[in-house]
């Protein structure tokens, strides 16, 4: 079975403050995928980030950052310099290659950014 | 560009009443899913079609919930009975025809079952 943790329930700091979402998984496959999604006030899902499972190698997207360690079964985000525009809920999500459309989340991290 | 758009944003009925949720994906757009969102079980995977046929239906919870796809513009999720367990937030979502993993969410429809 495949499962998703994200143990940190709700985060808050304050601006331009740097935060990490972590994100740890289980699965038994060896060739899956890895999502982060993000939830603002406005409800809608939006799509930030997928990994291959075969690509270990950090990302970096401006202010985004993801650190996919295999051998710790973790997908963690850092946001460097916070806006207040960050604040939503974050979601890590685990698929199959093949059957990638059916994603399994994690329960979701609030992040506030204070001003 | 026109995103994933779903009726109604909000819906509060009284328990045994039907509930029709509606969903008009993005257009060519060859994959669609209804996602269920509560507190208590996060985001679950009711259901999703491709090209207009289901493909796993075993999110949905039970068979007070049913799902259709007319056609490739349209979905809807209905619940007869509804009853106050029901009340969430509906998600639908779409996918272009790549096994990407890739979806695009609508803003959701939140029901409310008294």
């Amino acid at each position: 079975a495949q499962k998703v943790t994200q143990a940190q329930t709700e985060i808050s700091v304050v601006e331009k403050e740097d935060v990490t979402l972590d994100c740890v998984y289980e699965t038994r496959d060896t060739t899956y995928y890895l999502f982060w999604y993000k939830q603002p006030p406005s409800g809608e899902l939006v799509f930030l980030i997928r990994r291959n499972s075969f690509d270990e190698q950090n990302e970096i997207s401006g202010r985004y950052s993801w650190n996919f360690q295999k051998s710790t079964s973790s997908f963690n985000f850092t946001i460097t310099a916070s806006q207040v525009v960050d604040s939503a809920v974050y979601f890590c999500a685990l698929s199959r290659i093949q059957g990638a459309q059916k994603l399994v989340f994690g329960q979701g991290t609030r992040l506030t950014i204070n001003p | 560009d026109a995103g994933v758009i779903q009726s109604p944003r909000h819906e509060v009925t009284e328990m045994g009443q039907e509930v029709t949720l509606r969903c008009k994906p993005i257009s060519g757009h060859d994959y669609l899913f209804w996602y269920r969102q509560t507190m208590m079980r996060g985001l679950e995977l009711l259901i999703y079609f491709n090209n207009n046929v289901p493909i796993d239906d075993s999110g949905m919870p039970e068979d007070r919930f049913s799902a259709k796809m007319p056609n490739a513009s349209f979905s809807t999720l209905k619940i007869q009975p509804s009853e106050p367990r029901d009340s969430a937030v509906y998600f639908c979502a779409s996918s272009p025809g790549t096994d990407t993993g890739e979806l695009f969410f609508g803003e959701g429809s939140r029901l409310t079952v008294l």
